[in-house]
This record gives structure tokens, C-alpha cells and sequence, in this order.
């Protein structure tokens, strides 16, 4: 069991670029999500999917894209980088969204946009 | 909008003290209250509280849910250096159009020094 693997580790973009963070897990969990962590500011959900076809918008959705086609992946896009998404970002699944299960984080990307 | 505070944002204790973490919220339809704790990478899992007044404890580390008046105290007791760490509280809510979504806090950067 790999749990939920996320690459890049790091990246650098330049604004205006478009890249795609990928998110993965081999837990069999329905829903997923993606975080974005800044400094004093906590984690803040960007956007997330109750199952593979259906995903929703989180507190922070500007700026990024999401799709579910398998259950396993979870990919987040940048559209159009902006210095502004300069953050640490987490993907994190759980068994299900909707009953009190544990939320397993991946280990993070680390993205600057220059 | 859903809100989670969390108080105090940083701590400086000694090797032996014992500390208390708080964590209030406002968030809707409101199903548990969860414990993590980051250091320098992704959040691990510490306690999800979904019941008022029931401890949950894990060695030095307790946790308590107060649902009436939307509250969450994290205590550790006889504190080590290894518990530095940033401690972040998060509330799911269920059902409606926040489907199982988690509201973190700022979170609490705790520095035990020996």
C-alpha cells in the first residue's frame, strides 16, 4: 500500500505556464480532495470529489482545474500560473466524505511561481 | 461560512509542561472534529471526535468535544521536545452542497524546548 503519493515534490513555473499536479491512491477511497497550505493561513480546501465523475469546488477554486475518471487519481491543473498560487499543495483522500472517516494526506508539492 | 479558529497560534513551553490547544468552530451541518499534527511535512492523523464529552487519549495527547458550546481542547501532558510541531484542528460537516468538506484552522506552533 502506497497510501496517497502526490508528484512534483517541487516545481517552478513562470506566470503563465500551466502544469498539472498529480495525485494518486491505492486505497480504494471515494472522496478526494486538494488543499493549498500558506504560512499562518492553515490548509484551505481547493476543490474535491466525492467519486470518480463527480468533483465540487472548495473554498479556493480560482485559478485551478479538476477531473475524477478513475477513482484512483485526482489531478489538479493550473490553467494559467500566477505568482499568487506560490504554496505547498496536499492531496488527501478518505474512505468517505460523508460519515466521520480518517483523511490521509499525501506528502505534498512544493510549487513556486516566479 | 464555515470557521474554524484556533488559539493560542504559537506556544514556547519547557520539556515537562503540560498544554492545552484550543479550537472553536462555526460550520454547518456539523459531523466531527479532527486532530492533526504537521511537522515540516504532511498533517498526520491525531484523534476525530464526533461525541461531546468523551476523551479520546493516545499516550501524553487527550482530546475533548464540546458540541453545545462548538469547542475542541487538545491537551499533552509532560511535553518533549519531539511534540514541536504545528497542530491544526479541521471540522467536517456532511450533506447539503459541503459534502463532507473539512474547514481547517490557522493552526497552533507549539515549541517545546528542553
Amino acid at each position: 500500500n502506497a497510501g496517497v503519493t502526490q508528484t512534483p515534490k517541487f516545481q517552478v513555473l513562470k506566470t503563465g505556464q500551466s502544469m498539472t499536479l498529480q495525485c494518486a491512491q491505492d486505497m480504494n477511497h471515494e472522496y478526494m480532495s486538494w488543499y493549498r497550505q500558506d504560512p499562518g493561513m492553515g490548509l484551505r480546501l481547493i476543490h474535491y470529489s466525492v467519486g470518480a465523475g463527480i468533483t465540487d469546488q472548495g473554498e479556493v477554486p480560482n485559478g485551478y482545474n479538476v477531473s475524477r475518471s478513475t477513482t484512483e487519481d485526482f489531478p489538479l491543473r493550473l490553467l494559467s500560473a500566477a505568482p499568487s498560487q506560490t504554496s505547498v499543495y496536499f492531496c488527501a483522500s478518505s474512505y468517505d466524505g460523508t460519515v466521520s472517516y480518517e483523511q490521509y494526506f499525501g506528502p505534498g508539492t512544493r510549487l513556486t511561481v516566479t | 461560512e464555515d470557521k474554524v479558529v484556533q488559539s493560542p497560534l504559537s506556544l514556547v513551553v519547557h520539556e515537562g509542561d503540560t498544554v492545552t490547544l484550543n479550537c472553536s468552530y462555526e460550520v454547518t451541518n456539523f459531523r466531527s472534529l479532527l486532530w492533526y499534527k504537521q511537522e515540516k511535512k504532511a498533517p498526520t492523523f491525531l484523534f476525530m471526535l464526533t461525541s461531546s464529552g468523551i476523551e479520546k487519549k493516545s499516550g501524553r495527547l487527550s482530546s475533548i468535544l464540546d458540541k453545545k458550546e462548538l469547542f475542541s481542547i487538545l491537551n499533552i501532558t509532560a511535553t518533549q521536545t519531539g511534540d514541536s510541531a504545528v497542530y491544526l484542528c479541521a471540522a467536517r460537516n456532511a450533506g447539503g452542497t459541503s459534502y463532507g468538506k473539512l474547514t481547517f484552522g490557522q493552526g497552533t506552533i507549539l515549541t517545546v524546548h528542553p
